[in-house]
């Protein structure tokens, strides 16, 4: 039983379209999080939620939204997408904010 | 924002060797944690450190929190195949809405020579 499950696993897509990645965790964490991992592998946190709520929000495209309908699930929207989106985005859980994250196996996005 | 040095960037090994890598910060943290990641998949939590100067192991692999608090080492001994990956050190830091989170480094990329 996958403890933070993400789909796609792929997604290639054209400039210009909107799409959304889908996350949800079985683990009862308070806090779920996404990052984006880039072509070097730099891992850099996009959004955190705690309980729902909005805590972290990091200079972002606003074409970025993330939505988060219970603790369980935090889904990210990507409006008008750019060749600059293509990376890899990865979703994660922790109990507090800052403590051991557990990932989810990541989502590959590709633009053309 | 802040930013965590990792060196090596990258290590070329043969099996069997021993490995060393670190991570550096020009700010002081109270937690480390160290990550591997492999490919096609997300990173997973190998070891935390919470005081400075522990030392702590998970089989070959012993991590060590820097005296200073700015600095973590990694050692894995006698490699095998299946540590082939991506490492990752973290730490969380003040966010700017004045959150903790966890910001990660530039990662050690470790490749196995046959």
């Amino acid at each position: 039983d996958t403890a933070v499950s993400q789909t796609p696993k792929y997604l290639v897509t054209q400039m210009g379209n909107d799409k959304s990645i889908k996350c949800e965790q079985n683990l009862g964490h308070d806090t779920m999080y996404w990052y984006k991992q880039d072509s070097k592998k730099f891992l850099k946190i996009m959004f955190s939620y705690n309980n729902k709520e909005l805590i972290i929000n990091e200079t972002v495209p606003n074409r970025f939204s993330p939505k988060s309908p219970d603790k369980a699930h935090l889904n990210l929207h990507i409006n008008s997408l750019e060749l600059g989106d293509s990376a890899v985005y990865f979703c994660a859980s922790s109990q507090d904010p800052a403590g051991f994250m557990a990932f989810g196996s990541g989502t590959r996005l590709t633009v053309v | 924002g802040q930013q965590l040095n990792q060196s090596p960037q990258s290590m070329f090994i043969q099996e069997g060797e021993d490995v060393s890598m670190n991570c550096t910060s020009s700010s002081i943290f109270n937690t480390w944690l160290w990550y591997k990641q492999d490919p096609g998949e997300g990173p997973v939590l190998l070891i935390a450190l919470y005081k400075a100067g522990e030392l702590t192991s998970n089989g070959r692999l012993t991590a060590q929190f820097g005296i200073t608090r700015k600095d973590s080492f990694l050692n894995i001994s006698a490699s095998i195949p299946s540590d082939v990956g991506i490492y990752f050190c973290a730490g969380p830091y003040q966010s700017n809405f004045g959150n903790e989170k966890l910001t990660f480094g530039t990662g050690t990329r470790l490749t196995i020579i046959p």
